[in-house]
């Protein structure tokens, strides 16, 4: 099962450019990573999923390097909108059950 | 289109006493997973359920139990409670072609006094 490793906290301003790292070095081949957003006492709202190279929403874009053991969310330009908490979720197959594992979150605070 | 609903929103109970909370998934999706998160921690899988079996359960004792309805609503049951049981319980659900795009309701607040 993938274990993952985000820093706790970070601190930014409005208007620059946010990269969160998720670590995951024993990720299985068939694993997906998806990353949510949570505010206080709100369930996580899905903000990207990924398996490999970059993918881009409107949102945020997920870079995953070809070793696929890290992943990066970028979120362009913050707003004090985006302070919440910010998980990774690495999940796949395991014998063809699926396993999921979420990381500790990272507490991102945008100051103005 | 409806989102994830969960009920109830609070919930009370003392130790010993069994808690049930509820989960109606978005229509159309199939999977229904739950989590707990304690307070100011992260979330930790529980169970998974997809067209009514349970498919893979996360570290938690036997009686954290669940199960799913043929209308893919589902139930999580929790036996014998004890004071670390109290947390946010949430529940998502997702579909077939992307089961990691998850949609969470807003959770059941479970307190054990």
């Amino acid at each position: 099962l993938a274990k993952t490793t985000q820093p706790i906290s970070m601190d930014s301003y409005e208007g620059q450019e946010v990269n969160i790292t998720c670590s995951h070095n024993n990720i299985a081949t068939n694993d997906y990573i998806t990353w949510y957003q949570q505010f206080p006492s709100q369930g996580p709202r899905f903000i990207i999923q990924g398996y490999k190279t970059k993918v881009t929403n409107e949102v945020a874009s997920l870079f995953i390097p070809a070793d696929r053991k890290s992943s990066t969310l970028s979120l362009p330009r913050v707003s004090l909108s985006d302070t919440a908490v910010y998980y990774c979720l690495v999940g796949g197959l395991i014998a063809g059950r699926r396993a999921l594992t979420f990381g500790s979150g990272t507490r991102l605070q945008v100051q103005p | 289109e409806a989102g994830v609903t969960q009920s109830p929103t609070h919930l009370i109970k003392t130790r010993g006493q069994q808690a049930t909370l509820r989960c109606s998934p978005i229509s159309g999706h199939t999977s229904v997973y739950w989590y707990q998160q304690a307070l100011g921690l992260g979330l930790q899988f529980l169970l998974w359920y997809d067209e009514g079996e349970e498919r893979n359960r996360g570290n938690f004792p036997p009686r954290f139990s669940g199960r799913q309805f043929p209308n893919y609503s589902s139930e999580l049951n929790v036996n014998a409670l004890e004071l670390e049981d109290s947390a946010l319980y949430l529940c998502a659900s997702a579909g077939g072609f992307s089961p990691y795009e998850q949609y969470f309701g807003p959770g059941t607040r479970l307190t054990v006094t």
